[in-house]
Formats: C-alpha cells, structure tokens, sequence
C-alpha cells in the first residue's frame, strides 16, 4: 500500500532553519508536495517538484525515496500542521500525516 | 475571484440522519476530491472524480456517496452508514489527476 510518512512534530527556535522530513513506499514515485495547513483554513501548497526547488523561504529537497521542506528564518507564525504529499504512478497524491511545526521565542 | 467554495463552515446533525456537505469551484478543474481529517490521522481520500459523470472510493469510501453531475460541483454526502462521521472535510479540485490540487477552506461536521 502507497504510504507517506513524516514526523508528527517538530521543534524549533524562532529564526532557525526548520527541517521537515518525509519518506514514502509510493509506487513509481516521481513528485512531491509539501501544503501548509492553519486549523480552519484552507491547504496552501508551498512548493512542489521532482527536483529541488525553492519558492520564497522554502526549500525543497528530492530524492527517489523522501524530501525534506526547509523553513528558512522561521518565525512564531509559521507554527501550523505541514503536509507531505507524494504522487507516483496512480496520480492521485498520497498524504502523509501532516507535521505541527512548533515554534520557540 | 477563482477559488473553492465549502459551505456551511460548520454543519451539526443528529445520528442517524444523512448530511449533504456541498463543495464548488470555478477554476474550471477536470479533477475534484474529498478528504477527511482527525486529530493524528493526516488527510485521508474519500472520493475522487477525474471527469463528469465519474468517480471513483478512496481509501475510506464506506458510509459516503458522492455525485459529479456538473463539473463545478462535487457534493459528499455522509450517510448514516458512516459510523464516526464527526470530523473536518476538505474538499480539493486540480487541472486533472497529474496536477498539483487547490483545497477548499473546509467544513467541520459534528454528528451527535
């Protein structure tokens, strides 16, 4: 079965650089999301791609079998629930179990 | 404005009956998909349509049915087969199944 698996929670202090990891067991891989997720609100796709790419402060690692979103100078209001989603050969994405992204003064 | 629209934001419904949870988007998407989300559990797919007049289960179809009958409109229907139907429902559109998907802002859903 298509699986994506990710942390349930990350820490970190504010102005750090965060990683977010994600591996999965998707068949035939060969795409990434990571979506940012405030309780209430609508998923908001951050960055995507089979390759590295950045959008803005984020930075996104790919390998066959896992990416990394980077937050660079994160800050108190980034603390929401990070989703990683990979797509392979069924199209439809699979999510992972979304990442709360915890952030220290 | 383009976007996905999820109405009510919050819908209460007594056990046992059935809900109809509604979900439009004018980005003219081929695609549209339902998802569910608990505490812990990540977003799980319910339905999906790639076309009108077609859908396909997700990982967790049972108790749900949908309908694709125009292509702005993806309505969930929770029925009262669905044994813990409380959760929040988010519903996503994309150009077609190879395409990155847009989400809408939600409805929560609290059966009592």
């Amino acid at each position: 079965k298509d699986q994506v698996f990710q942390p349930s929670t990350v820490a970190s202090s504010e102005g750090a650089v965060v990683e977010i990891f994600c591996n999965h067991s998707v068949s035939n891989a060969y795409n990434f999301f990571w979506y940012l997720h405030f309780p209430g609100c609508a998923p908001r796709l951050l960055v995507k791609g089979s390759k590295p790419s950045q959008q803005g402060r984020y930075n996104m690692t790919y390998e066959r079998f896992s990416s990394s979103l980077l937050i660079l100078q994160v800050r108190e209001a980034d603390a929401a629930v990070y989703y990683c989603a990979c797509q392979g050969g069924s199209y439809i994405p699979t999510f992972g179990r979304g990442t709360s992204l915890i952030v220290h003064p | 404005d383009g976007g996905i629209t999820q109405s009510p934001k919050y819908l209460f419904r007594k056990e046992g009956q059935n809900v109809t949870l509604s979900c439009e988007q004018n980005l003219n998407h081929d695609a549209m998909y339902w998802y569910r989300q608990d505490p812990g559990q990540g977003l799980r797919l319910i339905y999906y349509s790639q076309i009108v007049n077609d859908f396909q289960k997700g990982d967790i179809a049972e108790g749900y049915s949908v309908s694709r009958e125009k292509k702005e409109s993806f309505p969930l229907t929770v029925t009262s087969a669905q044994k813990n139907p409380t959760a929040f429902y988010l519903c996503a559109s994309s150009m077609t199944e190879i395409h990155e998907q847009y989400f809408g802002p939600g409805t929560r859903l609290t059966v009592t």
